[in-house]
């Protein structure tokens, strides 16, 4: 069972807007810790995404998004494309563990 | 270009014991902080261990706290994750990763390796 909760799959139509969530709790996101974001296609590593709860490395499309409010955290993807279709995964450090922790991931389906 | 490129994963029985590399290029070692992060066939993903610029801090989860050990050698460019006592919950598909300047994130990873428990 992971610290941040993910669901486990959304879906969209191609030109939809999706939102993943990621909730922590006060020991981690809530704590001030910051929100990264990951993106995983099949059989391949990680990719960052989003680091600092909503900034884009270089080369990451502006149709991605990050967001933090509380205890939770949110990925936006606009104008969604086949190839979005992934799996992404939520980060953050959580200071009770003294570990860097992963949400379980959720699972894009493009309609 | 920076790149991360893995060797040493393979076949090994329960209670053995298995070293992996990771070899990097295109950036300074020695400036950033490092990790492994493994993940479980069909399973997210896990951190399991964390070392400092010059490998004067180890931090690790307590899965595998007490049973491997993570180092570098900077002027060899390559990061070593030693694994003792291995046990099928061990199975997984294991990342090198960069921490750039302690942030807290990973920019950069390996290819990964699989490393797969079984008698």
């Amino acid at each position: 069972q992971s610290i941040l909760t993910q669901p486990p799959s959304v879906s969209g139509a191609p030109g939809q807007r999706v939102t993943i969530s990621c909730t922590g709790s006060s020991s981690n996101i809530g704590a001030g810790y910051y929100v990264h974001w990951y993106q995983q296609f099949p059989g391949t590593a990680p990719k960052l995404l989003i680091y600092d709860n909503n900034n884009r490395p270089s080369g990451v499309p502006d149709r991605f998004s990050g967001s933090k409010s509380g205890t939770s955290a949110s990925l936006a993807i606009s104008g969604l494309q086949a190839e979005d279709e992934s799996d992404y995964y939520c980060q953050s450090y959580d200071y009770t563990l003294n570990d860097w922790v992963f949400g379980g991931g959720t699972k894009l389906t493009v309609l | 270009e920076v790149q991360l490129v893995e060797s040493g994963g393979g076949l090994v029985q329960p209670g053995g014991s298995l070293r992996l590399s990771c070899a990097a290029s295109g950036f300074t070692l020695s400036s950033y902080s490092m990790n492994w992060i493994r993940q479980a066939p069909g399973k997210g993903l896990e951190w399991i261990s964390f070392i400092s610029t010059n490998g004067a801090t180890t931090y690790y989860a307590d899965s595998v706290k007490g049973r491997f050990v993570i180092s570098r050698d900077n002027a060899k460019g390559s990061l070593y994750l030693q694994m003792n006592s291995l046990g099928a919950e061990d199975t997984a598909v294991y990342y090198c990763a960069r921490d750039p300047a302690g942030a807290g994130y990973f920019d950069y990873w390996s290819q990964g390796t699989l490393v797969t428990v079984s008698s």
